[in-house]
């Protein structure tokens, strides 16, 4: 069985930095494409970017790129979203989510809500 | 990038109703669109593929079809899980791109 399991909620202050992360299980982590998805408060979902752990390669949306890094450690099959400077409108949950072999998003995590408040 | 519209943006209806929500593209995608669902709370799940394929696990109540820029999904026979919010999303180019939602409440 296919599973996402992501790191817990995170409150952080503005200008801090930050890394959450999500572990896969149940399939070749290397094999498939993994992205990540911000849904703000009462908001809809917007695509951040993918990684293929494979060989690392990396996509993001223009609207995220300069913004955050994704990366992925395939020693531990986890994929990792990083902040280097959090603001206000980083406040969301963020959900990690395969690229199956038929469609992205096939299977999700469970989501980490960030709040970033001073 | 691709714009996704979808309408209603809500929707009330009855257990045992059927309900059609409808999305549109900015630029044809063959049929690189699918479907997922978001309960409150809870992470979105896949509902629909490629356009009109059911994902594993999905109920049969569930279709969808379209090709181009307009696409529906359809869900006859409405039961109390299926109230939820709805988005269709494309994956034709990148940035993949979500539509705004519907939100289908019980009427």
């Amino acid at each position: 069985e296919v599973q996402l399991v992501q790191s817990g909620a995170e409150v952080r202050k503005p200008g801090e930095s930050l890394t959450i992360s999500c572990k896969a299980s149940g399939y070749t982590f290397t094999s498939y494409w993994i992205g990540w998805v911000r849904q703000m408060p009462e908001k809809g979902l917007e695509w951040m970017g993918i990684i293929y752990p494979g060989d690392s390669d990396t996509r993001y949306s223009p609207s995220f790129q300069g913004q955050v890094t994704i990366s992925a450690d395939k020693s531990i099959s986890t994929a990792y979203l990083h902040w280097s400077s959090l603001g206000p409108s980083d406040t969301a949950i963020f959900y990690c989510a395969r690229h199956g072999e038929l469609f992205p998003f096939d299977s999700w995590g469970q989501g980490t809500l960030v709040t970033v408040s001073s | 990038a691709i714009q996704m519209t979808q309408s209603p943006s809500s929707l009330s209806a009855s257990v045992g109703d059927r309900v059609t929500i409808t999305c549109r593209t900015s630029q044809g995608i063959i049929n690189d669109l699918g479907w997922c669902q978001q309960k409150p709370g809870k992470a979105p799940r896949l509902l629909i593929y490629g356009a009109s394929s059911l994902q594993s696990g999905v109920p049969s109540r569930f279709s969808a079809s379209g090709s181009g820029t307009n696409f529906t999904l359809t869900i006859t026979s409405l039961q109390p899980e299926d109230f939820a919010t709805y988005y269709c999303l494309q994956d034709y180019n990148y940035p993949i791109t979500f539509g705004q939602g519907t939100r289908l409440e019980i009427k």
